[in-house]
């Protein structure tokens, strides 16, 4: 089994400013990579796929990048409605994995 | 506009069954493969059980293999979950998920809590 490690845990930025979300793979998963957020109550919502394209209607200040084990999700000028949960998942082996999530919150 | 309605949660027994129901619509459902997806409160994503379009072909995360049974009715739009020997910690919420052009999914039901405990 592919385990995804997220990094870190919790991040606290401030609106407007940048943040950057980190996945590792425990082996290679070429770039075989999805993003979602998730904000309370909701289901999660796809935002990268492919570890850098983004998904329909997706706000271009959102992007991915990476591959092989090493992969970022970089949220450029947050906005209020961005401070959420994010997971990534592969899709290049079973069975499928997520990441523990990487807890977005407002500083 | 692509609608998964899950259905069929509840309050069970541990070692008791629930089968749980996706209704789909908005899409061409016989088209697509199709997931369940779960989440433990408080906890992160989890991956159950995944089921090509035709439903030849399953997969089953280990923690449910052998008590958990996906299927689908193509006629009717519906994904279909049959949990058997629940446990306490089967306890989570489960979406359905709409697999898109690869193993990733683009559309998420509300999801369905299911509780396990005596």
């Amino acid at each position: 089994e592919i385990v995804m490690t997220q990094s870190p845990a919790t991040l606290s930025v401030s609106p407007g400013e940048r943040a950057t979300l980190s996945c590792r793979a425990s082996q290679s998963i070429s770039s075989i990579l999805a993003w979602y957020q998730q904000k309370p109550g909701q289901a999660p919502r796809l935002l990268i796929y492919g570890a850098s394209t983004r998904a329909t209607g997706i706000p271009a200040r959102f992007s991915g990048s990476g591959s092989g084990t090493e992969f970022t999700l970089t949220i450029s000028s947050l906005q209020s409605e961005d401070f959420a949960v994010y997971y990534c998942q592969q899709y290049n082996n079973w069975p499928l994995t997520f990441g523990q999530g990487t807890k977005l919150e407002i500083k | 506009e692509v609608q998964l309605l899950e259905s069929g949660g509840g309050l069970v027994q541990p070692g008791e069954s629930l089968r749980l129901s996706c209704a789909a619509s908005g899409f061409t459902f016989s088209t697509y493969a199709m997931s369940w997806v779960r989440q433990a409160p408080g906890k992160g994503l989890e991956w159950v059980s995944a089921l090509s379009n035709s439903g030849t072909d399953t997969y089953y995360a280990d923690s449910v293999k052998g008590r958990f049974t996906i299927s689908r009715d193509n006629s009717k739009n519906t994904l279909y979950l049959q949990m058997n020997s629940l446990r306490a910690d089967d306890t989570a919420v489960y979406y359905c998920a709409k697999r898109s052009s690869a193993w990733y999914f683009d559309y998420w039901g509300q999801g369905t809590l299911v509780t396990v405990s005596s």
